[in-house]
C-alpha cells in the first residue's frame, strides 16, 4: 500500500505570495490532517477534513485554509505568506472513524518564505 | 487546553544503555496516547500507542510505554538502546473519537556507539 504522499517537497516564495501544497492519503484513507513544524513551536496541528469536511480546526489565521476532494486528497493553501511561514508543514491520513486509530504522516513540504 | 510535556530535550547514552523518556499530558478526559519517532531524513512513524486496557503497551524495535493515569504520564522505555535509534521522539496525545494530535517539543536522542 502507498503511503501518504506529498507534492511539492521543498517550496521558495517571497512575502505576500499565496502557496498551495498538496497530500494524497492512503488508500482507503477519508481523513487528512495538517500540520506545522517549525524548531520554535514544534508541531501544531492546522486542521483536519474529513469526507470533504472541516471537522477540526487549530489556532491558525484565516491566512492558512484548506479543502479535500471527493478523492480524499487535500490541499492546503496559505495566503499573504510572513516569514514566519517557514516551517515544515505535514500531512497525515487515517481512516477517520473508530476509536483512536492511527494517523500515517507524510515526508511534509518544506516551505521557505523569503 | 491540552497540553504535553516531555522534560529531556537532549538525551545522549552510549549503546546498550537504558532509555526512559519522560511525558505528561494535562487532560483530565479520556486520552489517546502515543509516541511518534522521527529518524534522520525520515518523515513521523508511530512507535506505540495507549487506547484502554493493560497500561504497559508494547511497540516496534522494543520500546514500550507505561500509562500512569494518575500521574497523566505515559513514558517510554527501551531496555537497550542501539545506535539506530538516534532520532527526535514525540510523545502526542488525542481525545478519544478525535483526529487533532496535540505534540510534545520532541526529545533528540543521540546514542554513540
Amino acid at each position: 500500500k502507498a503511503g501518504v504522499t506529498q507534492t511539492p517537497r521543498y517550496l521558495i516564495k517571497t512575502r505576500g505570495q499565496q502557496v498551495t501544497l498538496s497530500c494524497s492519503p492512503i488508500s482507503g484513507h477519508r481523513s487528512v490532517s495538517w500540520y506545522q513544524q517549525t524548531p520554535g513551536q514544534g508541531l501544531q496541528f492546522l486542521f483536519e477534513y474529513f469526507s470533504e469536511t472541516q471537522r477540526n480546526k487549530g489556532n491558525f489565521p484565516g491566512r492558512f485554509s484548506g479543502r479535500q476532494f471527493s478523492n480524499s486528497r487535500s490541499e492546503m493553501n496559505v495566503s499573504t505568506l510572513e516569514l514566519g511561514d517557514s516551517a515544515l508543514y505535514l500531512c497525515a491520513s487515517s481512516s477517520g472513524t473508530g476509536v483512536g486509530n492511527e494517523q500515517f504522516f507524510g515526508p511534509g513540504t518544506r516551505l521557505t518564505v523569503l | 487546553a491540552q497540553s504535553v510535556s516531555q522534560h529531556n530535550h537532549h538525551v545522549i547514552l552510549s549503546e546498550a544503555a537504558s532509555l526512559e523518556l519522560g511525558c505528561n499530558y494535562s487532560y483530565g478526559g479520556t486520552v489517546n496516547l502515543f509516541w511518534y519517532v522521527q529518524y534522520p531524513g525520515q518523515h513521523l512513524q508511530l512507535l506505540l500507542k495507549y487506547f484502554s486496557g493493560d497500561p504497559l503497551v508494547k511497540g516496534i524495535k522494543g520500546f514500550e510505554a507505561e500509562f500512569i493515569k494518575s500521574k497523566f504520564s505515559f513514558n517510554l522505555r527501551k531496555p537497550s538502546v542501539q545506535w539506530s535509534d538516534t532520532a527526535e521522539y514525540f510523545c502526542a496525545v488525542s481525545n478519544t473519537g478525535f483526529q487533532k494530535l496535540v505534540f510534545g517539543t520532541g526529545t533528540r536522542l543521540l546514542v554513540s556507539p
